[in-house]
């Protein structure tokens, strides 16, 4: 079965610290891994997504097979990147089906 | 203005009865999704589909159902039969992947809050 698991409900960090957000996932076959984020009062939305390989807003995630794992990092947080965060999934090679799954989110709060 | 677009925006209903929350996109997108968004529970799949007059029950499929009669149209309804529908819910289209390098890149709606009442 596919699972998306982000273990943090919460991430609090200052300004130009680190960030990381966790995302792990259970799926048998080829995966392919997002992360969507929803600012406040705005629709939820894509920020990156594995197979591009791209820096979006400073955000940058890698897949980690062997960890099933997909972390998005940005290495100074800014004010505006509070928000809440979301990890999907969604197989490669489904036969036709695009199942597409979310974890719980993280919401990530930047302090001045 | 092209979009995905839900409405209404907030529902009530009583206790019993059926409602159905509607969805329309012109994006020309063959996929789309519903969602049920609590809090600490992120988004919950009710039901997807990837084609006109087919559909896929998701993760929390009991006591919801669907139409897709027309691909821009996949309105739901929750019935009497579901034992807690108060909850936000969220709708999204997406292309379906023909090929790998295809983005599949959900939109989504702004979403309907629905209160029983």
């Amino acid at each position: 079965a596919q699972r998306v698991t982000q273990p943090e409900k919460l991430l609090s960090v200052f300004k130009g610290a680190p960030v990381e957000l966790k995302c792990n996932y259970s799926y048998s076959g080829s995966p392919e891994l997002f992360w969507y984020v929803q600012y406040s009062r705005q629709r939820l939305q894509l920020l990156l997504r594995h197979i591009s390989r791209e820096s979006i807003k400073g955000f940058t995630a890698d897949l980690n097979k062997g960890e099933t794992s997909f972390h998005l990092k940005k290495p100074f947080a800014q004010e505006e990147d509070s928000a809440m965060y979301y990890c999907a999934l969604q197989p490669l090679f489904s036969g036709g089906y695009n199942k597409l799954i979310f974890g719980a989110g993280t919401r990530l709060a930047v302090h001045p | 203005d092209g979009g995905i677009t839900q409405s209404p925006k907030y529902l009530f209903r009583k206790e019993g009865q059926n409602v159905t929350l509607s969805c329309e996109q012109n994006l020309n997108h063959d996929a789309m999704y519903w969602y049920r968004q609590d809090p600490g529970q992120g988004l919950r799949l009710i039901y997807y589909s990837q084609i006109v007059n087919d559909f896929q029950k998701g993760d929390i499929a009991e006591g919801y159902s669907v139409s897709r009669e027309k691909k821009e149209s996949f309105p739901l309804t929750v019935t009497s039969a579901q034992k807690n529908p108060t909850a936000f819910y969220l709708c999204a289209s997406s292309k379906n992947r023909d090929m790998v390098a295809v983005s599949t890149e959900a939109f989504f709606g702004q979403g309907t809050r629905l209160t029983v009442v």
